[in-house]
């Protein structure tokens, strides 16, 4: 069975500490995507990042940066030098292709809520 | 990117009414919309897979009857409460994937419509 495991509850870092939300996933599909997801207060869902099962290069945009390991089947997250904006829920999903009739909806880990203090 | 829309953004109800949600997909088509509910501090679980032109794929344990949902045309999909108890009380999202019909097209989401159920 699919499943996002996002076992960071909560953090709280001060800014400009580096932070890495941690995304372990469970599939038996050999093609899938993994989703990152910003929620900021306001509640709207910010697409942050798609990889495909079959790039395991790391991306860098800015101050996030993403390190996915197949090996592991963990997607991380890192946000370096964290600014107070930063602050919302982090959601991990998973998305397999032509996963039922759904065409691939998403999966989503229960979210990491990060709060950074000035 | 694409635009998913949702409307209404907030609505308070009384226990017993039924109340309909909006979702448009304002630059694209999509034959697949996707509904999620939020609890609070939760994460997003799948509600229904609506599908343009025929019935709604509704996942376990969600009541077809309870929450109606119609995919009249290809930018439109709607989501009505029924006879909404405080219980439903809840954060809506709806979802949109473009290019539509593809398990590999990217997921756009609305902004969210929080119901809450007096």
């Amino acid at each position: 069975a699919q499943k996002v495991t996002q076992a960071q509850t909560e953090i709280s870092v001060v800014e400009k500490e580096d932070v890495t939300l941690d995304c372990v996933y469970e599939t038996r599909d050999t093609t899938y995507y993994l989703f990152w997801y910003k929620q900021p207060p306001s509640g709207e869902l910010v697409f942050l990042i798609r990889r495909n099962s079959f790039d395991e290069q790391n991306e860098i945009s800015g101050r996030y940066s993403w390190n996915f390991q197949k090996s592991t089947s963990s997607f991380n997250f890192t946000i370096t030098a964290s600014q107070v904006v930063d602050s919302a829920v982090y959601f991990c999903a998973l998305s397999e292709a032509g996963y039922g009739g759904s065409q691939g909806n998403l999966i989503f880990g229960k979210g990491t809520k990060l709060s950074v203090k000035p | 990117g694409a635009v998913v829309s949702q409307h209404p953004s907030r609505v308070i109800c009384k226990s017993g009414t039924s109340v309909k949600i909006e979702c448009r997909s304002l630059d694209f088509q999509a034959t697949t919309m996707f509904w999620y509910r939020q609890f609070p501090k939760q994460s997003l679980m799948l509600m229904a897979t609506s599908n343009e032109g025929s019935k709604a794929t509704y996942e376990q344990g969600v009541e077809k009857d309870k929450f109606l949902i119609n995919h009249a045309s290809l930018t439109l999909s709607t989501l009505t409460v029924t006879s909404a108890h405080p219980e439903d009380s809840s954060f809506y999202i709806c979802s949109a994937r473009e290019p539509s019909g593809t398990a590999t097209g990217e997921l756009f989401f609305g902004e969210g419509s929080r119901l809450t159920v007096l």
